[in-house]
């Protein structure tokens, strides 16, 4: 099955810092990948998801790349302020998969004003 | 906007009990599942529904079982609680878009503690 990994556990930055977190998976069929932020007493919510025939995708502060050959995907947030600050998960999935998702084990950002 | 509602956001139940969670979506999505996290092992999949009345097993499925008798609401059981199950509970759903993954949708999870 799949496995996917996701580093670092942990990330502390300044505000207006740039965050960096990556994830690599295992399985070459995957091709749709999520981001959920989960802020404190929330379940996760999807911020930006890219699919396989896609290198890069942006909305206003945050980006994600992927790359198919490496197989892996990091999601970029710039200019970071302290309500980023919450547990940011990746997951992979295909659609062989019937809906399924495999989960890293998520990153804990905090953002220092 | 999707919502998924968990019944109980707080429970405490007693070891040996027979304890139920809900989960009800407004989306009309065919797919549903129920995680448990636990701080440094991510979200594991106990269980996951693609249609009414249709369940799989996930990752962790020992000690739970789960039933969907309609399609908005997929309830977990743990049929003789114990200790070891104290965690939190998240419950997701999903729309199924032929041959297109689509996001899941998360409640905002039941806290269980058993004692």
């Amino acid at each position: 099955g799949e496995n996917v990994e996701q580093h670092p556990s942990t990330l502390s930055v300044q505000e207006g810092d740039s965050a960096v977190i990556k994830c690599t998976y295992s399985d070459s069929a995957s091709n749709y990948f999520p981001w959920y932020k989960q802020e404190l007493g929330k379940g996760p919510q999807l911020i930006i998801d890219i699919r396989s025939n896609v290198g890069e995708k942006k909305d206003q502060r945050i980006a994600v790349t992927l790359n198919k050959t490496a197989k892996h995907f990091s999601l970029h947030i710039t200019e970071t302020q302290p309500e980023d600050s919450a547990v940011y998960f990746c997951a992979a999935s295909s659609n062989t998969n019937a809906g399924k998702s495999t989960f890293g084990d998520g990153t804990t950002l905090t953002v220092k004003p | 906007d999707v919502k998924v509602t968990q019944s109980s956001r707080y429970l405490v139940k007693r070891t040996g009990e027979k304890v139920f969670l809900e989960c009800v979506q407004d989306m009309d999505h065919e797919n549903m599942f129920w995680y448990r996290q636990d701080p440094g092992l991510g979200l594991r999949l106990i269980y996951f529904s693609y249609d009414v009345k249709m369940k799989e097993k996930g990752d962790i499925p020992e000690g739970y079982s789960v039933s969907r008798e309609k399609k908005e609401r997929f309830s977990l059981i743990l049929e003789s609680a114990s200790t070891n199950q104290t965690s939190m509970y998240l419950c997701a759903s999903s729309s199924h878009t032929q041959g297109l993954e689509q996001p899941q949708h998360f409640g905002d999870g039941t806290r269980l503690s058993i004692l």
